[in-house]
């Protein structure tokens, strides 16, 4: 079965370094995402992307934040100079049709920020 | 953000007897809500969902019934199984935001053998 994959699964930095996480997505899907979830919290909208462009995002997706599809299979979220309040795990999602309608988004199993 | 709100944190069940996990909504944009299903380490995995023009949609042992008067919705698993044990997730979206879905807090759901 076709799954959305993430890469790392865990990642440890210092506040204020640059990180990358990276995420490849179902390969026919056209729409995706990110979301996050820090410990004992709810899963939370971060951005979504269609077409090479930020369809919506959160208040939470700052300047700091940024995604990129810099090719035909990786998407991938940078969080430019990390702070503690980012430790979180975060989710990619992947969906055929516009997420919601279709009923269905693909999630990964997640990349584990820890910020010290 | 209490949009999408599910208020028992956790819920104990005997294997083969009925669980219904409720969530409750205050969002009139949202027409479109979703079950998903979280395992420790695991991204969370869709298990069901429901339009409002519905109140109701089964899958098997799934069911979701939608309330749109009191703004509630419930998944009904019968028979539970061990295997069910999982955080489980209502979720919600709509309006022109299709592609953010709103989820609440969880409930963990524990089916004894």
């Amino acid at each position: 079965e076709p799954e959305v994959t993430q890469t790392p699964s865990h990642q440890v930095t210092q506040m204020g370094q640059e990180v990358i996480l990276r995420c490849v997505p179902i390969s026919n899907h056209l729409y995706f995402y990110w979301y996050r979830q820090i410990l004992g919290q709810k899963v939370e909208f971060l951005v979504s992307f269609y077409n090479n462009e930020i369809s919506e995002k959160s208040e939470i997706f700052d300047d700091q934040f940024s995604v990129e599809r810099p090719d035909g299979s990786n998407f991938t979220l940078k969080i430019r100079s990390t702070k503690l309040e980012d430790s979180a795990m975060y989710f990619c999602a992947s969906s055929l049709l516009a997420g919601g309608n279709s009923g269905e988004l693909f999630f990964g199993e997640g990349s584990r920020l820890t910020v010290l | 953000d209490q949009q999408v709100k599910q208020n028992s944190p956790s819920l104990s069940v005997q294997e083969g007897r009925i669980s219904i996990l409720n969530c409750d909504y205050t969002n009139s944009m949202f027409d479109y809500f979703l079950w998903y299903k979280k395992y420790p380490a695991e991204g969370p995995t869709f298990l069901i969902s429901i339009s409002s023009i519905k109140d109701k949609n089964e899958d098997g042992r799934f069911t979701v019934f939608l309330n749109k008067s009191a703004k509630h919705l419930s998944l009904h698993i019968v028979p539970s199984q061990p295997g069910d044990s999982a955080v489980y997730f209502c979720a919600a979206t709509g309006g022109t935001s299709y592609g953010k879905l709103t989820f609440g807090q969880g409930t963990i759901l524990t089916v004894h053998p």
